[in-house]
């Protein structure tokens, strides 16, 4: 059983557009959900994460929307430029799990110059 | 600090071969994880450990895998006899805490033919 979520598989986007990630998880013990940015022959790296204690973060151009009642969260990429094309993974951990993370099956993001 | 450091980058191997991949986590970090990507699969966590001792091996696939920490700047993912569907991108994560950002290598891309 899938845990978590994610679409869509892939996301063509011209540069300068919202580029727009969701992931949907199951289990509400669920307390912390990353984000990861992983670009070819790279190991998957940390973009933003949030907790469940508040609903949106941002760092920059990118932008965790969280609806703990849906049980939903998304990443938003403002401006995207094509130097964002990747594959984002969301993720999804809780501590009575110790850790182990969930992952998504990812989305490719291609930004079009 | 380097990161999380693995290799080979490479390996290319015979069916019923023995293939040892190694893995240096990020020094202070308590936690190890041990993950394989496949395009059919995604992100699958194979194994991890908590302070060197394994904490969590119901990921790994077969008795044919098998993975040591035999202190805390070390570790080892074992696969033998290797088979073809073997094949995959493995790649190792640490962690500081609980629930904290996963700090990924940059993985072993190995093919068994």
């Amino acid at each position: 059983q899938q845990q978590v979520k994610q679409s869509p598989q892939s996301l063509i986007v011209q540069k300068g557009g919202i580029s727009i990630i969701n992931c949907a998880y199951e289990n509400t013990a669920f307390d912390y959900f990353p984000w990861y940015q992983q670009f070819p022959g790279k190991g998957p790296a940390l973009l933003i994460a949030i907790r469940p204690d508040v609903s949106e973060k941002k760092e920059g151009r990118f932008t965790i929307s969280f609806n703990k009642s849906a049980k939903q969260f998304s990443l938003h990429i403002m401006d995207s430029q094509p130097g964002d094309s990747a594959t984002y993974f969301c993720a999804a951990t809780h501590n009575t799990n110790a850790g182990k993370s969930t992952f998504g099956d990812g989305t490719t993001l291609t930004v079009k110059p | 600090d380097a990161g999380v450091i693995q290799s080979p980058r490479h390996e290319v191997t015979e069916m019923g071969q023995e293939v040892t991949l190694r893995c240096k986590p990020i020094s202070g970090h308590d936690y190890l994880f041990w993950y394989r990507q496949t395009m059919m699969r995604g992100l699958e966590l194979l194994i991890y450990f908590n302070n060197n001792v394994p904490i969590d091996d119901s990921g790994m696939p077969e008795d044919r895998f098998s993975a040591k920490m035999p202190n805390a700047s070390f570790s080892t993912l074992k696969i033998q006899p290797s088979e073809p569907r073997d094949s995959a991108v493995y790649f190792c994560a640490s962690s500081f805490v609980v629930n904290s950002p996963l700090h990924f290598g940059n993985g072993t891309r190995l093919t068994v033919t």
